[in-house]
C-alpha cells in the first residue's frame, strides 16, 4: 500500500468551477499535511498546510482534514486557467528508518478549461 | 519567510563524471536539510537528509557512495552525484529547515 495516494487525473473543470483534489495516506500517526502546485518543469510551490481536522481557508483554497478517514483534500474555488498544473498531498510521515519526513502523493494533474 | 537557493538550475555531463548542486538556506540558518528526486510525471522521492556537522542519513534504495551529501555549514548543502550515469538523470530539488520550502531544483542531464 503506497503511503499517500491520489488520483493521478487529469481532472478538467471549466473555468469559474470548484476543482476537487483528494488524498489517502496510511499513517495514522501522521499530524501534518500539506497542498503543493507544481508546474511543468518547475519545482512544487507551498499552497496550504493542514494540522487539525476540519476546514482550513486561504483565498480561494480550502483544506480539508480527516484524521479518522485518514483523508486530506483540496477545494479550488473560481478555477482559472493558471490553477492547471499537478497538485501533490504531502504527508509527515512515519519512515521505516524510525524519523519523520515529507512523503509525497503521485499528484493530481489539474485542467481548468477557458 | 524562508528562501532556498539551489544552483544550478540545469546541468548536462558526460556519463561517468561527477556533478555538484548546492542548496543555500538565504535568509535562515539551517542544520536540517532534504534532498528529493524526481523522475518524469513521478512524485518527489526523498534520497537523504542532510545534518549539519554529522553524517546524512539516507533512504532505502540510495546509494550513499554515488549520491555524496556534505553539509558543512548552518546556510550550505551539496550533493554530488558521482560516476554519473544516463539513469541518474532527473529533477533533484533540496528543501531547508522545516523542509516545506522548496528551492528551485536542478535538471541533471547526463549524456
Amino acid at each position: 500500500q503506497k503511503e499517500v495516494e491520489q488520483n493521478s487525473g487529469p481532472l478538467s473543470v471549466p473555468e469559474g468551477a470548484i476543482a476537487s483534489l483528494n488524498c489517502t495516506y496510511s499513517d495514522r500517526g501522521s499530524q501534518s499535511f500539506f497542498w503543493y502546485r507544481q508546474y511543468s518543469g518547475k519545482s512544487p510551490e507551498l499552497i496550504m498546510s493542514i494540522y487539525s481536522n476540519g476546514d482550513k481557508e486561504d483565498g480561494r483554497f480550502t483544506a480539508q482534514l480527516n484524521k479518522a478517514s485518514q483523508y486530506v483534500s483540496l477545494l479550488i474555488r473560481d478555477s482559472q486557467p493558471s490553477d492547471s498544473a499537478t497538485y501533490l498531498c504531502a504527508v509527515n510521515i512515519h519512515l521505516d528508518t524510525g524519523r519523520r519526513a515529507l512523503t509525497f502523493g503521485s499528484g493530481t494533474r489539474l485542467q481548468v478549461q477557458p | 519567510g524562508a528562501v532556498v537557493s539551489q544552483h544550478p538550475s540545469w546541468v548536462i555531463c558526460k556519463s561517468g563524471t561527477s556533478v555538484k548542486i548546492e542548496c543555500r538556506s538565504l535568509d535562515f540558518q539551517a542544520t536540517t536539510m532534504f534532498w528529493y528526486r524526481q523522475f518524469p510525471k513521478q512524485s518527489l522521492m526523498l534520497m537523504a537528509t542532510s545534518n549539519e556537522g554529522s553524517k546524512a542519513t539516507y533512504e532505502q534504495g540510495v546509494e550513499k557512495d554515488k549520491f555524496l551529501i556534505n553539509h558543512a555549514s548552518l546556510t550550505l548543502s551539496t550533493l554530488t552525484v558521482t560516476s554519473a550515469h544516463p539513469e541518474d538523470s532527473s529533477f533533484y530539488i533540496c528543501s531547508a529547515g522545516s523542509g516545506y520550502t522548496f528551492g528551485s531544483g536542478t535538471r541533471l542531464t547526463v549524456v
